[in-house]
């Protein structure tokens, strides 16, 4: 069966400071890959996806991810952190077929401290 | 704007009472899904549907019905709601793989449900 796991339930990191969240997946196959963020209150945003090609992909917000299948991870890094990337963050991953049901990780809460 | 719209958007009611969150989506997609999120458990798919009058369960459908009668509109019911069902639900949609989509899903704003 597949699963989406996030190590990491809270994260706090100074502003400034560079952040990375990791994602692990078990999927029978290479799946699409996706991070999502939720900031208080709101709905889900899309940082970022991964469907092919080059494995290191840029997203929003300053906001990249590298694909590794050797490690079946898709890892979430930005090099300076503002105070506005407070928000909890979400890995999701979905089969490449018809079958559209995404799987998500259980979410990483970031704190960032001044 | 493109947007999926769910309302209401919070909601306190009592056990057996039932109700409907209605969602919208603007898009002209196919596809269109409801999860709940819980803490710890990120979240869970209850239902989805892939087009008009085309419905499945998720991982979590048991409470729940949805329907789905045209393309924009994808309301999610609770018959008889009950406590385990409070929860913070979205409403998310995307391109179907027949529109050419790659599961890039656009979620609302989410409804705060908490049944006594």
């Amino acid at each position: 069966a597949q699963s989406v796991t996030q190590p990491d339930i809270h994260i706090t990191v100074s502003e400034g400071a560079s952040l990375e969240l990791r994602c692990n997946y078990s999927y029978g196959a290479t799946p699409y890959l996706f991070w999502y963020v939720q900031s208080p209150g709101q709905g889900l945003q899309l940082l970022l996806k991964y469907f092919s090609g080059d494995t290191l992909v840029q997203g929003i917000k300053g906001f990249e991810a590298e694909f590794k299948r050797s490690q079946s991870s898709f890892n979430l890094r930005k090099p300076s952190v503002h105070w506005s990337d407070a928000a909890e963050y979400f890995c999701a991953v979905g089969p490449r077929s018809n079958d559209y049901k995404l799987s998500f990780g259980a979410g990483t809460t970031v704190t960032v401290r001044a | 704007e493109a947007q999926v719209t769910q309302n209401p958007r919070y909601l306190i009611t009592v056990t057996g009472k039932k109700l409907t969150v209605t969602c919208s989506q603007n898009m002209n997609h196919e596809y269109m899904s409801w999860y709940r999120q819980d803490p710890g458990l990120g979240l869970r798919q209850i239902y989805y549907s892939m087009n008009v009058e085309v419905t499945d369960k998720g991982d979590v459908p048991e409470g729940y019905k949805v329907s789905r009668k045209e393309k924009r509109n994808f309301p999610l019911i609770l018959e008889s709601p009950s406590p385990n069902q409070t929860s913070l639900y979205f409403c998310a949609s995307s391109l179907s793989p027949g529109q050419g989509g790659y599961n890039e899903q656009f979620f609302g704003p989410g409804t705060r449900l908490t049944v006594l």
